[in-house]
């Protein structure tokens, strides 16, 4: 299976501990967005790589939250110190990043703070 | 601010009849659009865009029809299938792949045998 893989797909944090949330995109692609989904909300967008590069993170929060795609291995997206408002599902997409060319997503991890 | 709205949370159409699902936009500098259906646990899986330069799109079962000046687009499926039960998100951006795509917040649809 050539297509987005996500892990885990499930991670239990208690609050205050940090979350790392690994991303393979699919085979080829260059282009990396993590997106977070909130229970009955849409995908929200946090933020976009390529290779070593931060392209967009616009949708990030200031703090406590960061990314990465480094040269080699997965992206990944931390978030330290988790409160209960960041329980939510996360997932990450790729792309080859030419005009108009769709994302695809991988199937998340859901992330649990108690 | 929601630039792109779903205003049907839910839709339930019979096994065989048409289902419409319908999004409404708000930027106009929005230049792609694209529909992604989504099951429980699973991600999103991309089904079919349309460029604003086009007002529909045709891809077997599925059409997506775009009115620009109504800032309105539209998914078809028909014949709908029990298999098309799912989480359908309509999602919009500008800059292509450069840029962050903006999605609705979905519309389940139920296809009853």
């Amino acid at each position: 299976n050539a297509g987005v893989m996500q892990n885990p797909r499930h991670l239990v944090r208690r609050r205050g501990q940090e979350a790392r949330l690994r991303c393979s995109p699919m085979k080829g692609h260059s282009h990396v967005y993590w997106y977070r989904q909130l229970p009955e909300e849409g995908l929200k967008f946090m933020v976009y790589l390529q290779k070593e590069n931060i392209i967009d993170e616009s949708g990030m929060p200031k703090e406590r939250f960061s990314a990465e795609f480094p040269k080699e291995g997965p992206s990944i997206l931390r978030i330290q110190q988790v409160v209960r408002g960041d329980s939510a599902a996360y997932f990450c997409a790729s792309s080859t990043g030419t005009d108009n060319s769709p994302l695809h997503f991988g199937n998340g991890t859901r992330l649990t703070v108690t | 601010d929601q630039q792109v709205k779903q205003n049907s949370p839910s839709l339930s159409v019979q096994e065989g009849r048409i289902s419409i699902l319908n999004c409404d936009y708000t930027n106009s500098m929005f230049d792609y659009f694209l529909w992604y259906k989504k099951y429980p646990a699973e991600g999103p899986t991309f089904l079919i865009s349309i460029s604003s330069i086009k007002d529909k799109n045709e891809d077997g079962r599925f059409t997506v029809f775009l009115n620009k000046s109504a800032k309105h687009l539209s998914l078809h499926i028909v014949p709908s299938q029990p298999g098309d039960s799912a989480v359908y998100f309509c999602a919009a951006w500008y800059g292509g792949s450069q840029g962050n795509l903006i999605f609705g917040k979905g519309t389940k649809l139920s296809v009853k045998p």
